[in-house]
């Protein structure tokens, strides 16, 4: 059981550069979130979808897009990186319905803008 | 809005020492609320949860009291290890899809 997979696990971007970060999850999960975690401010989260074709702004959404082409995936897209990006980056997902039920995250990834 | 504040870190304790990681909400309804933990190198994975005002979440020695009349939900542990070491995160659910952290306290315990 994989549970929430999230690809690339690293990456280094020069400024000005565009890239997609991949989250996919297999346990038929409704709601998606991205969060960004950054040295003493916790996470703070980027966008969500609460479904397939559905996403929402969250705390810091400026500079990213989001997709959730499918139920299974949820994509995270930079641009034009600017070094401000410079993060650690989580997927998380949910079962819907009940406000009870915890979040899985994936292991991160961790992004270097120069 | 819906919010959490835990105690800012770092937390440095001695092996079998006693654990406190406070931890409050501002909610306009009942959340849910949990505890988190990230790992070195980790992502973050549940640790205990409560559902209800009085509700007790425990797990791995761990433990935490829903206070409504607090809005509190500290965490403790009676005897820490160094395998304890890492950062807790304290998060809240409400209306389903709204999901809030705290800022993560470091715990580091030396042996």
């Amino acid at each position: 059981n994989a549970g929430v997979t999230q690809t690339p696990k690293f990456r280094v971007l020069k400024t000005g550069q565009s890239m997609t970060l991949l989250c996919a999850q297999d346990m038929n999960h409704e709601y998606m979130y991205w969060y960004r975690q950054d040295p003493g401010m916790g996470l703070r989260l980027i966008h969500y979808s609460v479904g397939e074709g559905t996403t929402a702004k969250g705390e810091v959404p400026d500079g990213y897009n989001v997709s959730r082409l499918k139920k299974q995936n949820f994509l995270l897209g930079l641009e034009s990186a600017a070094p401000s990006q410079t993060s650690v980056y989580f997927c998380a997902s949910r079962w819907a319905f009940q406000a009870n039920t915890e979040a899985f995250f994936g292991q991160g990834t961790r992004l270097t803008v120069v | 809005g819906n919010s959490v504040t835990q105690m800012e870190g770092p937390v440095t304790l001695s092996e079998e020492a006693f654990l406190t990681i406070n931890c409050t909400y501002t909610a306009t309804g009942y959340p849910s609320l949990f505890w988190y933990v990230q790992y070195p190198g980790e992502g973050l994975q549940l640790l205990l949860k409560a559902t209800k005002a009085d509700d007790k979440g425990s797990n791995k020695g761990f433990e935490a009291t829903y206070r409504k009349e607090t809005t509190s939900f500290h965490l403790e542990k009676g005897s820490v290890q160094v395998s304890d070491s890492a950062v807790y995160f304290c998060a809240l659910t409400y209306n389903n899809n709204d999901m809030r952290f705290g800022a993560g306290t470091r715990l580091t315990v030396k042996p």
